[in-house]
């Protein structure tokens, strides 16, 4: 695609239901990362992959988060059990490869848990 | 690990001034990437400018520069001929080097907001 799609823009859930959060990286790009941005604040690293493996998920914050990828292309964050302190806006990028370091960015999926 | 510190929560700028943003980070590594990035209220992150730490020269990009001191570990943005359209929120970013590091991650400071007065 021409860009990193995030779907959907905006997801309203019950405390307590499972979400899941898509991202479609820009074609080709085989590195994809996950970040949280809670209101009024930075970026916080989530995972990261490389094709479909993940080097580096230190930053899912508990086990109710989980992220897959498959065929080197989407990628699924899902969130079980959610709690309203997971609302943040859930950005994903995509870099040709790790070694790359211009990540292009996708418009965010911005959760809201009441 | 390493950190990025943004230490101004706000700025604000006349149209048509110049206005520089601070960045500070902390690293025991020697080389790696520096970032700046834009985000609009459109929420998408927009590259503004990248620096490699092996390079001396300050990268610049038409009206958006930087003075990167590496002794310092400072990384700050000049924005020249401030336009109404600057105005954002504008994050610095750290990534380890490719090789040796183990990690590609982005690590993210808490952003400048920009407001760009008429």
């Amino acid at each position: 695609g021409a860009g990193v799609s995030q779907s959907p823009s905006n997801k309203v859930t019950e405390k307590g239901k499972d979400v899941e959060l898509r991202c479609d990286p820009i074609s080709g790009h085989t590195a994809l990362y996950w970040y949280r941005q809670r209101l009024g604040q930075g970026l916080e690293f989530l995972i990261y992959f490389q094709g479909n493996s993940a080097p580096d998920k230190s930053g899912l914050p508990s086990d109710r988060f989980s992220a897959e990828r498959t065929g080197e292309s989407v990628s699924t964050l899902t969130i079980q059990r959610t709690q309203q302190e997971d609302s943040a806006v859930y950005l994903c990028a995509s870099s040709l490869d790790v070694l790359n370091t211009e990540a292009f960015f996708g418009q965010g999926t911005r959760l809201t848990v009441v | 690990a390493q950190t990025v510190t943004q230490s101004q929560p706000e700025m604000s700028v006349q149209e048509a001034e110049t206005v520089t943003l601070s960045c500070t980070y902390d690293t025991s590594e020697s080389d790696y990437y520096l970032f700046w990035y834009k985000q609009p209220p459109s929420r998408q992150m927009i590259l503004v400018i990248r620096q490699e730490a092996y390079k001396q020269q300050n990268a610049t990009e038409n009206r958006f520069s930087v003075n990167f001191q590496k002794a310092a570990k400072s990384f700050s943005l000049k924005i020249s001929d401030s336009q109404l359209g600057d105005a954002a929120m504008y994050f610095c970013a750290y990534r380890s080097p490719s090789v040796g590091s183990g990690t590609y991650k982005y690590i993210f400071g808490t952003g400048t907001r920009l407001k760009v007065l008429a």
